[in-house]
Formats: structure tokens, sequence, C-alpha cells
């Protein structure tokens, strides 16, 4: 089976840190994605790439960074944390012919 | 935006089938209509897809209507662990597109004893 893991599933930090959340897939997928999910505004895309090196900005990348140097591991960097980036925070990935993404467990960020 | 209109809730009797609609008239040629669902606190869930045949696999049926303009998500005898959000999405195929996945409000399904 396809297993998606994220580093924490909570997570708590303070305004103005430094965020790394941790993605890594063992299917040698080519295709992996971050989303935030929010009441009311369902899950919306942030980053996603095609292969390692590569990232293309999602519908709202403000604010945040993502980093792929390896083929199973994408990252997204909250380069200075906002209590508006309290949310929850979904990693997928998927082959490359995109038949299904298959999502990791969610972290849920709380930004104080 | 999302481009499909769900019910935002529907209730269902254990044990018995699980019929949830979806409507998509805007749908093209080239989109696949998928179902993803959510059960609280995890992550999306894929369930199955299709492009205009209907679909069967071990969780559930697509029925497509032949205009494509709407389907319906069957889960043949609901149990308590199908209690969850169900979506709707359709999603372009072929290179060139993100291929991220625009999820609606979805349906809350409450599968009761």
């Amino acid at each position: 089976d396809v297993k998606v893991t994220q580093s924490s599933r909570y997570l708590v930090k303070r305004t103005g840190e430094k965020v790394f959340l941790e993605c890594v897939q063992d299917m040698d997928h080519e295709n992996m994605f971050w989303y935030r999910q929010d009441p009311g505004l369902g899950l919306r895309l942030i980053y996603f790439s095609y292969d390692v090196k590569m990232k293309e900005k999602g519908d709202i990348p403000e604010g945040y960074s993502v980093s792929r140097e390896k083929k199973e591991r994408f990252s997204l960097i909250l380069e200075s944390a906002s209590t508006n980036q309290t949310s929850m925070y979904l990693c997928a990935s998927e082959a490359w012919n995109r038949d299904e993404q298959y999502f990791g467990p969610g972290t849920r960020l709380t930004v104080t | 935006d999302a481009k499909t209109t769900q019910p935002p809730s529907m209730d269902c009797a254990e044990g018995r089938a699980a019929n949830l609609p979806c409507n998509h008239s805007t749908i093209s040629g080239n989109e696949y209509v998928y179902w993803y669902r959510q059960i609280h606190s995890q992550g999306p869930q894929y369930i199955i897809h299709g492009l205009k045949n209907n679909e069967t696999n071990e969780m559930a049926s697509l029925i497509i209507t032949e205009d494509r303009k709407s389907s319906t998500l069957i889960l043949p005898h609901a149990t308590l662990r199908d209690t969850a959000v169900y979506y709707c999405i359709v999603r372009p195929d072929g290179s060139g597109n993100t291929g991220k996945l625009i999820f609606g409000q979805g349906t809350t399904l409450q599968v009761k004893p």
C-alpha cells in the first residue's frame, strides 16, 4: 500500500518562527502536493512538484515555500509563521499518470 | 471554484445502500469524475473515478449519466465506518494541467445504526 507520512500530527509554533513541515512517500511517485484545509474553505493547493527540484505555485503560495531535493520528500516551509497560517496541512502524492492522489494524515498547525 | 454540486448532508441506515448524488453540468469532454472521502481528522481517501462508463471497485460503484452531467456514488452496504465527508471532483486528464484536486464542501454522510 502507498504510504504518505507527515512529520507531525500536531504542531504549535509562535508568530515569526520558521516552520518546516515534512512529507515522505514510499511509492516512487513523481507528483507531490501541499494543501491546506480550513473550515468553510475546503482544501486549497499551496504548492506542487512534478519532479525533483521542480516546484510550481498553487492557488495560495504567499507566505510559503517548498523544497524537493529527493523524489520521496517534499517539504513545506513557512518562512515567518503568522496566526492566519493556523490550519490543517495535507500532503499528497501521485504517480505520473495521475490516477489517484494519496494523502497523508495531515498536520494540524497552530500559530500563537 | 468547485465545478460540482452536492447535497450538504445525508443519512443512511447501516447495512443499506448509500446513494450520493453529484451534479457537474459544465463538465468537459476530457474531465473525469473522481470521488474521495474524508473521515474525521484524517486525510482524504480516494474511492473511485470514471470518464463515462460506470465503474465498480471493492469500495463502491460509480454511475455516470449518459450526458455526463451528473453521477451517483453507491456504497452498497454502508457501515458505521463509512460515516465521512464525500467529495465529488471533476478533473481534467492529460499533461499541461496542474493535477490539483478542487474540493468543494462535499456531502456529510451519517450512517446510523
